[in-house]
């Protein structure tokens, strides 16, 4: 399969609260990247991260990487309505430069 | 960060017609380009990588003949969807990078078969 996995594969919150979600990869990666899809629409990027790279912050997002795991999370700190979207996870591969999406998780934040 | 433009955004096109869908480095030259599809609520499936000057490696079960690829300059690469059908209808999204960076994507293109 080309997807990593990422969970939960949806994700309901309140506004305000903060929103976590996690992908899971198989092969080693030079980056791994976030991005966020409004339904019917193109893709945003949110944040890079490389593998030499352990924690990264933008604003209300704070991304993790575990090479070790061969895992990241993504978290949205003070959740707001505006947030609903989908999120992917993207791991560009060692050894080629294929950029290979996660499943997926739809966040939805209830004001 | 870079511009990777994607026209058109979306597409109506006859059974039995083909498409071509263009994806354009605007400030960079990318020496690869990539195309995905995606079909609603699901992710991004990559279909195919070009490189400038040689043929697309195509991914397992992406139909080579159905789906043309040209990456014919440094700035530009095309996605043609050959006798199009209805099951091709999908939201296809190209990126494009240059060598060892991170890839940059277009705003996609949503392909309706009728």
């Amino acid at each position: 399969s080309q997807q990593g996995e990422e969970d939960p594969q949806a994700l309901s919150i309140q506004e305000g609260e903060n929103a976590t979600m996690n992908c899971s990869y198989k092969t080693s990666i030079n980056n791994l990247q976030w991005y966020r899809q409004n339904s019917g629409r193109g893709l945003v990027h949110l944040i890079l991260i490389r593998s030499n790279e352990r924690e990264k912050h933008s604003g209300r997002l704070r991304v993790t990487l575990d090479t070790s795991k061969k895992s990241s999370s993504l978290l949205i700190t003070a959740s707001r309505a505006a947030d609903t979207a989908s999120y992917f996870c993207a791991t560009d591969h060692t050894g080629g430069f294929k950029t290979i999406f996660g499943a997926g998780t739809r966040l939805f934040v209830k004001a | 960060g870079a511009v990777v433009s994607q026209h058109p955004s979306r597409v109506i096109c006859k059974s039995g017609t083909s498409v071509k869908i263009e994806c354009r480095s605007l400030d960079f030259q990318a020496t690869t380009m990539f195309w995905y599809r995606q079909f609603p609520k699901q992710s991004l499936m990559l279909m195919a990588t070009s490189n400038e000057g040689s043929k697309a490696t195509y991914e397992q079960g992406v139909e080579k003949d159905k789906f043309l690829i040209n990456h014919a300059s440094l700035t530009l690469s095309t996605l043609t969807v050959t006798s199009a059908h209805p099951e091709d209808s999908s939201f296809y999204i190209c990126s494009a990078r240059r060598s060892n960076t991170e890839a940059f994507f277009g705003q996609g293109t949503r392909l309706t078969v009728v």
